[in-house]
């Protein structure tokens, strides 16, 4: 399977701990995102890297997320001393480097990682 | 005021009858592109259709295609004789600025229609 992958798929954790997410981009793509969905909700984003670098992160973001993506491959999601606020469906999505005209901007998604904080 | 508004929270439909899902948008941007999203109970967002925004023919991909009404920033999702499968989420998106090699283009989702199709 090619796809975007997220691990884990599911997590409950107590309110004050860490969690942490992992997202695999498709290989050849060089952007990546994460997107959080509360209930009820469309994606809202959080942040946006290109390759290595972190060039964009939503104001929703506050000190306690950190996301990285050290080698310009794999990305992680971290978020310190959870909330309840906090619980919601955590989706990476990735997408090519523009090239031509066909180039959409479409993202591709995973299956998200599900955070519950009791 | 909202970039992606969709006004129909949940909607029925019978098995093999066609439905339309409304979506407008606010922009300021000349070019900008309209996305299509499924959101099954599994969790993830599979891609369904796109339009561009300098596209002058309505885009079309099997069963759905997208109405696209410039002027009243309208991007309508049509799904032609609808199969239980379909049940779902449908998210309408746009990518606001013109793809480049650089930098980031938003990407912005509505809150979504709830589509249930009924045997």
């Amino acid at each position: 399977d090619t796809g975007v992958s997220q691990d884990p798929r599911h997590k409950i954790t107590k309110r004050g701990q860490n969690v942490t997410f992992r997202c695999d981009p498709i290989s050849e793509h060089n952007r990546l995102y994460w997107y959080r969905q509360t209930l009820g909700q469309g994606p809202e984003f959080l942040t946006y890297f290109q390759n290595e670098a972190q060039l964009e992160k939503s104001r929703l973001l506050s000190d306690r997320f950190s996301a990285e993506r050290p080698k310009g491959s794999f990305s992680t999601l971290e978020i310190q001393r959870t909330e309840q606020g906090d619980s919601a469906m955590y989706l990476c999505a990735s997408s090519p480097p523009p090239t031509g005209t066909d180039n959409t901007g479409e993202l591709f998604f995973g299956e998200g990682s599900r955070l519950t904080v009791l | 005021a909202q970039k992606i508004t969709q006004t129909q929270p949940g909607m029925f439909v019978q098995e093999k009858e066609a439905v339309t899902l409304d979506c407008t948008y606010d922009t300021s941007d000349q070019s900008y592109g309209l996305f299509w999203y499924k959101q099954p109970s599994s969790g993830e967002m599979i891609f369904l259709i796109y339009q561009g925004s300098y596209d002058e023919q309505n885009a079309t991909e099997g069963r759905y295609s997208l109405n696209f009404q410039k002027a009243r920033k309208s991007a309508n999702l049509v799904i032609s004789a609808s199969q239980l499968g379909d049940s779902a989420m449908y998210f309408c998106a746009m990518r606001e600025g013109q793809m480049s090699s650089g930098g980031y283009q938003k990407v912005t989702f509505g809150i979504g229609t709830k589509l249930q199709v009924i045997p």
